[in-house]
């Protein structure tokens, strides 16, 4: 059974482009969430998604993120204009319900040159 | 205010050493509690939940204060593979696990 796949696991962007993370969540899960985490900081929750449903985004800043997981395909994290500030580790977690435990995948490391 | 707070370490320890790592949360209705483990540029990795009664996993034991807010992760017989950044984690409630997670303590254990 493979665990949560994210990619890519590195992405360069220069600031102004759009930057779209992709993550699949283990098999059978339905819960997915997104978490950033800049540099010598900890991980902050930015958005959680059921399939076809935002079910909270208050991490998520509100203007240039938005974030999706259609009813097929994985979940999408997308960030319009670039700004170097976005540098950090995007990091999705799936679950099997709202109420089990969140399993990680090995991130997508941004970089805005 | 930081909703999880922990000493960012490091913590230099030979091996067989044991050592203490402390957290505290101020948010009392915080319903779970974990410590996830993260190696560097890695993913968080669950380590444990902490459980009121205290738990322990091996060399590993946690315990919560849910009167002081206050929850800690003890490390006996450290070995070099313990080197890593532990995350002390708390989740509120609201019907899902919303984890919020503190910025870690970085443990290395020398030979």
């Amino acid at each position: 059974n493979a665990g949560v796949m994210q990619n890519p696991r590195h992405l360069v962007r220069r600031r102004g482009q759009e930057a779209r993370l992709r993550c699949s969540p283990m098999k059978g899960h339905s819960h997915v969430y997104w978490y950033r985490q800049l540099p010598e900081e900890g991980l902050k929750f930015m958005v959680y998604l059921q399939k076809e449903n935002i079910i909270d985004e208050s991490g998520m800043p509100k203007e240039r993120f938005s974030a999706e997981f259609p009813k097929e395909g994985p979940s999408i994290l997308r960030i319009q204009q670039v700004v170097r500030g976005d540098s950090a580790a995007y990091f999705c977690a799936s679950s099997l319900s709202s109420e089990h435990t969140q399993y990680f995948g090995p991130g997508t490391r941004l970089t805005v040159l | 205010r930081k909703e999880v707070e922990q000493d960012p370490g490091p913590f230099n320890v030979p091996e067989g050493a044991t050592v203490a790592f402390n957290c505290t949360y101020s948010n009392s209705a915080s319903q779970s509690f974990f410590w996830y483990r993260q190696d560097c540029r890695k993913e968080p990795k669950l380590l444990m939940s902490v459980y009121s009664s205290g738990n322990e996993d091996g060399r590993f034991t946690a315990q919560l204060n849910r009167a002081s807010q206050y929850i800690s992760l003890l490390i006996r017989d450290s070995k070099l593979s313990d080197s890593a950044t532990y995350l002390c984690v708390v989740a509120l409630s609201g019907g899902y696990n919303k984890l919020i997670f503190g910025a870690g303590t970085r443990l290395a254990v020398h030979p």
